[in-house]
């Protein structure tokens, strides 16, 4: 089935650092959202974009819709460890009432 | 107030069998959508119900199938299993199709072929 591409896979970083990821989609989307999934339990939703160029952060989350409505970004600052999980994007296209998924992206966390 | 809640958590079937899995959305919520999700092939759409009535479907075989019952709750069934439907099936609910605000996954039911 279509998909998002997201990147990157996985990363690795040390407590307190920045994170970026995006994801990129050849259809245009009306909506962006952005989902953590810790092991074992189903995807929480963490963001919701709904317009174009939308800018939008939840405490140490930030993720913007992109201005082609053809991608998004999130971006976490100062890292701690909670924030191990797979990150998804998920969008939904016009004229389409279901959500695609990203592949998503592993962040681990190195002591 | 309560989560989208799926049972069971986890299941172990054999080749060949059949299996049936449940859940309930929140309370309220109408909308009640399946995803399968593998490592190889991430969250893939399976179908979304709503009032009812099957009203989006992914690109799995006939072997896959749903229903929704009055009260929203919503089952899955899976006939004839094959190894490759080891997966973490997960519903999602909303209040209205195409409602994103507030769309909500339950935990997941790991289906295990053997």
């Amino acid at each position: 089935g279509q998909q998002l591409n997201q990147s990157p896979q996985s990363m690795f970083i040390q407590e307190g650092e920045d994170v970026s990821m995006n994801c990129t989609s050849s259809s245009i989307f009306n909506t962006w959202l952005w989902y953590k999934q810790d092991p074992g339990e189903g995807p929480v939703l963490l963001i919701a974009l709904y317009k174009a160029g939308e800018l939008t952060s939840n405490g140490r989350l930030t993720a913007q819709f992109g201005i082609t409505r053809k991608d998004s970004f999130l971006n976490i600052s100062a890292s701690i460890p909670s924030d191990v999980g797979i990150y998804f994007c998920a969008g939904q296209d016009f004229g389409n009432e279901k959500l695609t998924f990203g592949t998503g992206t592993r962040l681990t966390i190195i002591p | 107030k309560a989560g989208v809640t799926q049972t069971p958590r986890y299941l172990i079937k054999t080749r060949g069998q059949q299996v049936t899995l449940s859940c309930s959305p929140i309370s309220g919520h109408r909308s009640v959508s399946w995803y399968q999700q593998t490592p190889g092939q991430g969250l893939q759409f399976l179908f979304e119900y709503f009032s009812e009535t099957q009203r989006n479907k992914g690109n799995f075989p006939g072997r896959f199938s749903g229903r929704q019952f009055s009260n929203s709750r919503s089952e899955m069934n899976v006939s004839t299993l094959e190894l490759g439907d080891s997966a973490l099936y997960l519903c999602a609910s909303s209040y209205d199709r195409g409602f994103w605000y507030g769309y909500t996954f339950g935990s997941g039911t790991r289906l295990t072929v053997v």
